[in-house]
This record gives C-alpha cells, structure tokens and sequence, in this order.
C-alpha cells in the first residue's frame, strides 16, 4: 500500500539558517510527490511537485525539494529561513489509478527561533 | 474566481446533532475532494467527485456521513448523529481531471468542526 513518512514530527531551527525536513514514501511506480505548507486554522498551500524529469523541483517561497528514487525520499529545502516560514508541512504521493487522491504524510511543524 | 470556497468556517454543534457544510469549487474544474483532519495529523482522503458522480469513498466515510455534488457544481457534506470523534477539520478541494493536472489541487480553508 501506498505510504508516505515524515520522520520528523517537529523541527526548531534559527532565522537565516538553512532547513531540510524530510519525507519518505512507499510506491510500486514513479510517483507523483508534493509538498504542502498550512499555516494554523488555514487549508492547505501548494509549494511545489515532481511528476517526471530533473528530479531537483523548484516551489514558492524559496523552496526546492529533490526526489531520490534509490532512498524513496522527496525532502524539502530551503537554505535560508524567515520568520514567516513557521507552519506545519506536509509531503504527500498521489495514489495510483489517476483518481487524484492524495496520501499524506502526517507533517512537520516548524518552529523558527528569532 | 477567487479559488476554493468553505462554509462555515467554524461550527460548533452538540453531540447527536446533523450538521451539513458546504463546498464551492473552482469554476472549471470537474474534480472536488473531501479530506478531514485531525489535530497533529495529516488529511485523510473521504470521498471524491468528478462532475456530479460521487467516484470513491473512504472506509473512513461511515454510514452517518453523505456528501453531494448535485450539478456538478457546488458540493455538501452531512453529518448525521454527530460524534465526538467527528471534531476535525474539513477541508475541500478541486482539480481538473486531465492526467497529472488531476493531482494539482487547489484547497479551500476547510470548516473546522466541534462536536461538544
């Protein structure tokens, strides 16, 4: 069954310090890998996706993610961070059959020291 | 069209009460997902539609849950007999269904649901 793990459930880091929160996920074929911010009482934002191709993928805000087949692993990066990154992250994987259903993970909260 | 709209954004109910929410998608897109999430836990997929036809269900999805998408349009969710487990937030989302595009939701702030 498809599965997509955030070791990670909280990560502290220092403004302008830079940030990688890992994900990994279990899936037969070549996923479909997302990344999503939510900020507290709001849905969910977009930051980026890897569907095929150059396996280092480019989002919003600054971030960049990079999908490793051989580790099954998509972790999200951002070499400096800001205040206003402070927000739960989640990775997901689109399940199989083209539906669009998406499984995610159960998130990373950040938490940004001044 | 300003996205992905929720209503209410908030309800607070007592136990063993209906209660019904409501979905606006994105104009042109044919896809709307219902997810629920629970606190510190990532959304779980309930149901889908594409146009009007209600495509999958969850497990997660019990008898005391229906949701509609009537003209393919607009979306509800109902509750029946509330649980306390029920508390979570709803959140809703559309896409297109062309192949990958399937994939790029957009989500609305969700209805936060308290079952007291």
């Amino acid at each position: 069954a498809q599965s997509v793990t955030q070791p990670d459930i909280h990560i502290t880091v220092s403004e302008g310090a830079s940030l990688e929160l890992r994900c990994n996920y279990s899936y037969g074929a070549t996923p479909y890998l997302f990344w999503y911010v939510q900020s507290p009482g709001q849905g969910l934002q977009l930051l980026l996706k890897y569907f095929s191709g150059d396996t280092l993928v480019q989002g919003i805000k600054g971030f960049e993610a990079e999908f490793k087949r051989s580790q099954s692993s998509f972790n999200l990066r951002k070499p400096s961070v800001h205040w206003s990154d402070a927000a739960e992250y989640f990775c997901a994987v689109g399940a199989s059959g083209n539906t669009g259903k998406l499984i995610f993970g159960q998130g990373t909260t950040l938490q940004v020291k001044p | 069209d300003t996205g992905v709209s929720q209503d209410p954004r908030h309800k607070i109910t007592k136990r063993g009460q209906n209660v019904t929410f409501r979905c606006d998608p994105i104009s042109e897109h044919n896809r709307l997902y219902w997810y629920r999430q629970t606190l510190g836990q990532g959304p779980e997929f309930l149901t889908y539609f594409q146009n009007e036809a209600q495509l999958e269900k969850s497990r997660l999805l019990s008898d005391r849950f229906s949701a509609e998408r009537p003209k393919g349009s607009f979306s509800t969710l109902e509750i029946q007999r509330t649980e306390q487990g029920d508390s979570a937030m709803y959140l809703c989302a559309s896409s297109l269904s062309r192949g990958s595009l399937g994939y790029g939701y957009t989500f609305g702030s969700g209805t936060r649901l308290t079952v007291v």
